[in-house]
């Protein structure tokens, strides 16, 4: 059974920096093909793809936010890092890590709502 | 303003047909890049719906279907329950943008 879990502060000052980790279970982020991605929703708005990491350390970023991004891996912990600087209050949003498989992002975590606000 | 569109709400009766279109480029969808939907149920995360442009999960009802043709994909839902009021949300891969890409998300009403 796959499980995934966000964790991280709920509550962010503007221009600070966000990290959150993705703690997961029933799979390992060294089997080829398999990746971990972060997604993030505002309050009542549509879905947006942060960024990727997949097994052998490849890490993709989406082109807007790519200044701001960095996602690390530690397979021996099951964890994905992901670090989001200069924190703005339209960055306020409930932010996702899901299991990635050939494009498709499988298997989701909860979520965890991140507010920026001083 | 989502690289694939697809429409703010639909609705439909218990019992009846809806479809959800996801429109993007050739830089996406008309690229060849498979499109997958996710169910988003109230305050929850998101589900697999459809993966590879028609393929459903075990424990996805028959009633929903996707499929593709040149540059968007549609999802269709027959027989209309009121559980399958949600949010759903089209996604692909963009090459343009290097970019994992979803739709800005359609709301089904049951009626």
């Amino acid at each position: 059974q796959i499980t995934l879990k966000e964790s991280g502060p709920t509550l962010v000052k503007p221009t600070q920096t966000l990290t959150l980790t993705c703690t997961f279970s029933g799979f390992s982020l060294s089997t080829s093909g398999v990746g971990v991605g972060w997604i993030r929703q505002p309050p009542g708005k549509a879905l947006e793809w942060l960024a990727l990491i997949y097994w052998n350390d490849d890490k993709r970023y989406s082109p807007s936010l790519k200044s701001r991004l960095t996602i690390t891996k530690d397979t021996s912990k099951n964890q994905v890092v992901l670090t989001m600087t200069n924190m703005d209050p339209v960055d306020t949003a409930t932010y996702y890590c899901a299991h990635v498989g050939g494009g498709l992002f499988h298997y989701w975590g909860q979520g965890t709502l991140v507010t920026v606000s001083s | 303003q989502s690289v694939l569109t697809q429409p703010p709400s639909v609705s439909g009766a218990p019992g009846q047909r809806v479809t959800i279109s996801c429109t993007g480029s050739s830089s996406n969808i008309g690229a060849g890049y498979d499109v997958h939907w996710y169910q988003q149920l109230p305050g929850t995360a998101p589900k697999v719906l459809i993966y590879g442009n028609s393929n459903r999960p075990s424990g996805v009802p028959d009633r929903f279907s996707g499929s593709k043709s040149g540059t968007s994909a549609s999802l269709a839902i027959t027989g209309l329950q009121a559980e399958d009021e949600a949010d759903y949300y089209c996604q692909s891969y963009d090459s343009s943008l290097s970019a994992w890409v979803f739709g800005g998300g359609t709301k089904l009403t049951v009626l």
